[in-house]
């Protein structure tokens, strides 16, 4: 069965630190997998896909993520956090017509 | 541009009363269209998905369904509520393919009283 998995329920991190947002994945064949973001009251937002290609993907606001074929990971990035990044994140995969979406990991950015 | 609308934003409904949400896509034809139910936050439960007029595909057994009368158009219907159905209903489009992304509306905040 196709499906990620969000190790942590939430992350805190200070503003200014980097940040990662963890996401592993158990696919057969070639994964393709995304990032989507959530902030309160508001639909997901996409983020970033990784297809095939380059191992570190480039997103939207300062995002990027880490495709690890070895460790089956898909581990999402930022240098420097902001207090604006906190909110809730979805590591999320397709199967045909569908999308599987991850537990979702709330992430805290403390000023 | 693509955009997704839903309303309404917020929906306060008795126990037993009918329910009707819309959604509506602008800026593509024949899009992927699906109904999600997310409780307390967290995590996204799909409830219907649709890959064209008239076709319906039902995930979780319940007491909603949910129609495409016209190509950009998806509702998610309910003859009695129950107190159970309360949560925040997402409507999302996506295209055909493995590769493409999907896009979220702002949602519906459905309480059940």
């Amino acid at each position: 069965a196709q499906s990620v998995a969000q190790p942590e329920d939430q992350v805190n991190v200070a503003e200014g630190n980097p940040l990662t947002v963890k996401c592993t994945y158990s696919v057969s064949g070639n994964p393709y997998l995304f990032w989507y973001v959530q902030y309160p009251n508001r639909g997901l937002q996409f983020l970033l896909k990784y297809i095939t290609g380059d191992n570190l993907v480039k997103g939207s606001y300062g995002f990027e993520a880490e495709f690890n074929k070895s460790q089956t990971s898909f581990h999402l990035k930022k240098p420097s956090a902001l207090v604006s990044d906190s909110a809730l994140y979805f590591c999320a995969g397709p199967n045909f017509n569908k999308f599987y979406f991850g537990s979702g990991t709330k992430l805290n950015v403390k000023p | 541009s693509q955009t997704i609308h839903q309303w309404p934003a917020t929906l306060v409904q008795p126990v037993g009363s009918p329910l009707s949400l819309e959604c509506t896509v602008e800026g593509t034809s024949n899009p992927n269209l699906y109904w999600y139910r997310q409780a307390a936050g967290r995590g996204l439960q799909l409830l219907f998905y649709s890959v064209g007029i008239g076709q319906i595909s039902s995930e979780v057994p319940q007491n909603l369904s949910a129609s495409r009368p016209q190509d950009r158009q998806f509702i998610l219907s309910s003859k009695k509520l129950l107190l159970s159905d309360s949560g925040f209903y997402l409507c999302a489009w996506g295209r055909q393919g493995l590769n493409q992304p999907q896009h979220f509306g702002d949602g519906t905040r459905l309480s059940i009283l």
